[in-house]
């Protein structure tokens, strides 16, 4: 079944920007998506399609997905930022058809 | 509003039974494919399986293939997930989620706030 690769943290200040990537072999070609967990609190999805955001995310949020990597990039980072970030894909290719990273834990330092 | 609204933390036995639910408001239950995603303590987001309320239709991941039941009942827009006989290793807290996609890809837009699940003797 198909697999992603995330960092398990990054560490940004606040103001800074932060990336986050997900890798997976030919990643480019399938869309992904971006969940925010932040500590005690069900996931919410930030980012859909490599690069939309859903209503009521800032736009400090963004995607991108190309070759083996889809990276979400978090810009003029705020403490509030803190959680842990998992990226998604759907493979109709496998009986796993919703795959998830392992998950990154952003630290705002 | 959209919104999926699940039971209670529960504490089990092992060998227990147990019926976890998820009830969805604010758009056609009926229309939408609503997933289970298991978060055993301190690790990430597992898919468990989906099914579609309108005519019950269910896939499952191949890790959880025959280890839970998914079910819904349409007539109170409700989504079940169950055990017949639960272990320590199903203590985790799972999550119902609404499937959204265009075909193409899908993932999960509105989720439910989780349900705890604890087994130990």
């Amino acid at each position: 079944s198909y697999v992603l690769t995330q960092p398990p943290s990054v560490s940004v200040a606040p103001g800074q920007t932060a990336r986050i990537t997900c890798g997976g072999n030919n990643i480019g070609s399938k869309s992904v998506h971006w969940y925010q967990q932040k500590p005690g609190q069900a996931p919410v999805l930030v980012v859909y399609d490599d690069s939309d955001r859903p209503s009521g995310i800032p736009e400090r949020f963004s995607g991108s997905n190309s070759g083996n990597t889809a990276t979400l990039t978090i810009s003029r980072v705020e403490a509030g930022d803190e959680a842990d970030y998992y990226c998604q894909v759907w493979d109709s290719s496998s009986d796993l058809l919703w795959v998830f990273g392992g998950g990154t834990k952003l630290t705002v330092l | 509003e959209v919104q999926l609204v699940q039971s209670g933390a529960e504490v089990k036995k092992p060998g227990e039974s147990l019926k976890i639910s998820c009830k969805g408001s604010g758009y056609s239950f009926t229309s939408y494919w609503i997933g289970w995603v298991r978060q055993m303590p301190g690790k990430g987001l597992e898919w468990m399986g989906i099914i579609y309320p309108g005519d019950s239709d269910t896939r499952y991941s191949p890790s959880f293939q025959g280890q839970v039941t998914i079910s819904a009942d349409k007539s109170i827009s409700t989504a079940y997930l169950q055990w017949s006989s639960l272990k320590a290793s199903d203590t985790a807290m799972y999550y119902c989620a609404r499937r959204w996609g265009d075909g193409y890809t899908y993932y999960f837009d509105y989720w439910g706030q989780g349900t705890l699940v604890t087994v130990s003797s």
